[in-house]
C-alpha cells in the first residue's frame, strides 16, 4: 500500500524557516517524481514544487522561488521542501504527492502556520 | 503560472448529471495531454479522479468522466450521489510547471 506522511510542520515567526519531510513507502521512491502543493486556510490547492526521480531536476511556484528547496533522499525514501524567509501567505497545509497517472497518491499533509 | 478557470459553484440533484469546465491556455491545458481532476471532501486530502484527460484510476467509479477541447477541459460526473458533493479541482502540468484551478463547489440538492 502507497503511504506518504508528511512531518515538520509548526508555527514559525515571519522570517522564520521550516523542513518539512515527506516520507514514502510502499513503491519504489526512486522511480517516480515528487511534487509539494499547499492549501491556504479555506482555499484552493496550489502548487508548489516538484523535483524529478533521482533529484537532478527541480521546478517551482513563481511564489516560492528562491525562498524554498525542494531535495529528497531516495536511499531513505524521503522527500524535503526547506521553506525559508517565510511570510504570512505562505500559511497553509501543506501535502506530498507522488507523479504518474497525475498526482496519484498524496499525503494527508501538515500544517505551517506562520505568525509572531 | 495564472490558475486555470473554474465556475465557483455547480449543483445538480441525485441522478442528473454535472459538468464543470476548466479553461487554460495553450500553453497548460491546450498543450499538454496533463489534465487531472481531483475531489476532495472537507478535512480530507485530495483524491484523483481523472489523469491524463479522460483515463479514470481503478476503484473511481465510471460515472466519473473527462475530456478536453482546445485550451478547455471538463469533468463530467452523471448519475450523482449524495457522496459526491465535494470540492473538485483540475490541474494541468504546464512544461515544469503545474498549475491548478481555482476549485469547484458540487452542491448535491
Amino acid at each position: 500500500e502507497v503511504q506518504l506522511v508528511e512531518s515538520g510542520g509548526g508555527l514559525v515567526q515571519p522570517g522564520g524557516s521550516l523542513r518539512l519531510s515527506c516520507a514514502a513507502s510502499g513503491f519504489t521512491f526512486s522511480s517516480y517524481w515528487m511534487h509539494w502543493v499547499r492549501q491556504a486556510p479555506g482555499k484552493g490547492l496550489v502548487w508548489v514544487s516538484r523535483i524529478n526521480s533521482d533529484g537532478s531536476s527541480t521546478s517551482y511556484a513563481d511564489s516560492v522561488k528562491g525562498r524554498f528547496t525542494i531535495s529528497r533522499d531516495n536511499a531513505k525514501n524521503t522527500l524535503y521542501l526547506q521553506m525559508n524567509s517565510l511570510r504570512a501567505e505562505d500559511m497553509a497545509v501543506y501535502y506530498c504527492a507522488r507523479d504518474g497517472g497525475g498526482l496519484h497518491y498524496w499525503g494527508q499533509g501538515t500544517l505551517v502556520t506562520v505568525s509572531s | 503560472q495564472s490558475a486555470l478557470t473554474q465556475p465557483r459553484s455547480v449543483s445538480g440533484s441525485p441522478g442528473q448529471s454535472v459538468t464543470i469546465s476548466c479553461a487554460g491556455t495553450s500553453s497548460d491545458v491546450g498543450g499538454y495531454n496533463y489534465v487531472s481532476w481531483y475531489q476532495q471532501h472537507p478535512g480530507k486530502a485530495p483524491k484523483v479522479m481523472i489523469h491524463d484527460v479522460s483515463e479514470r484510476p481503478s476503484g473511481v467509479p465510471d460515472r466519473f468522466s473527462g475530456s478536453k477541447s482546445g485550451n478547455t477541459a471538463s469533468l463530467t460526473i452523471s448519475g450523482l450521489q449524495a457522496e459526491d458533493e465535494a470540492d473538485y479541482y483540475c490541474c494541468s502540468y504546464a512544461g515544469r510547471y503545474v498549475v491548478f484551478g481555482g476549485g469547484t463547489k458540487l452542491t448535491v440538492l
